[in-house]
């Protein structure tokens, strides 16, 4: 079975500092992965996915994330963390078998930004 | 296209009455998803539906669920019997074509508490 792991519950950066919320992956074969976030009373949003077409993503807001096979990691970067950025961020897989496209979500890294 | 809706946004019922929720997905999608998010949870995967077909549904779906997409366009889940552990956020996303790369669109979630 797919699943998805984040590292950290909760990071807090300083604004215009980077940012760092770590994902690894379980999958017996390429995933398609992808990152969403939550804002408070907002719905969810993707930001990037994994298509395997290139394994540095780039998405929205200047997030990006790099695909590593060799570490099973699916990490989600920024450089310069703003105010706005402030959310709860989920990593997420869609499991091949059945092509539904369902989602399986990590347990969500709440990034807090100081300012 | 107004995106994914969800009616009602809050429900707030007894334990033991009846409720049912209603997704309007985004027009001409043909794929509907129902998550339910605890707090502090990532989402997790009820049911899916390809135009009017269920074809899966999550071992937490329990008998005291329903979905239907009557016409595939807008989608509802009922739950009977309510139980204090039903309390919860209950999204809906939509997406279009086939294969696992499509982004999902989630609506804004129907909260429901069970007192």
């Amino acid at each position: 079975a797919q699943s998805v792991t984040q590292l950290d519950s909760h990071v807090s950066v300083s604004e215009g500092t980077p940012v760092l919320l770590r994902c690894n992956y379980s999958s017996s074969y390429s995933p398609s992965l992808f990152w969403y976030v939550q804002h408070p009373n907002k719905g969810l949003q993707l930001l990037l996915k994994y298509t395997s077409a290139a394994t540095l993503v780039k998405g929205i807001n200047g997030f990006e994330a790099e695909f590593k096979k060799s570490e099973t990691s699916f990490h989600l970067t920024k450089p310069s963390a703003h105010m706005s950025d402030a959310a709860e961020y989920f990593c997420v897989v869609s499991p091949l078998e059945g092509n539904t496209g369902k989602l399986i979500f990590g347990q969500g890294t709440t990034l807090q930004v100081k300012p | 296209d107004t995106g994914v809706s969800q009616d009602p946004r809050h429900k707030i019922t007894k334990r033991g009455q009846n409720v049912t929720f209603r997704c309007d997905p985004i027009s001409e999608h043909n794929r509907l998803y129902w998550y339910r998010q605890t707090l502090g949870q990532g989402p997790e995967f009820l049911t899916y539906f390809q135009n009017e077909a269920q074809l899966e549904k999550s071992r937490l779906l329990s008998d005291r669920f329903s979905a239907e997409r009557p016409k595939g366009s807008f989608s509802t889940l009922e739950i009977q019997r309510t139980e204090q552990g039903d309390s919860a956020m209950y999204l809906c996303a939509s997406s279009s074509g086939t294969g696992t790369y499509n982004e999902q669109f989630f609506g804004p979630g129907t909260r429901l508490t069970v007192l």
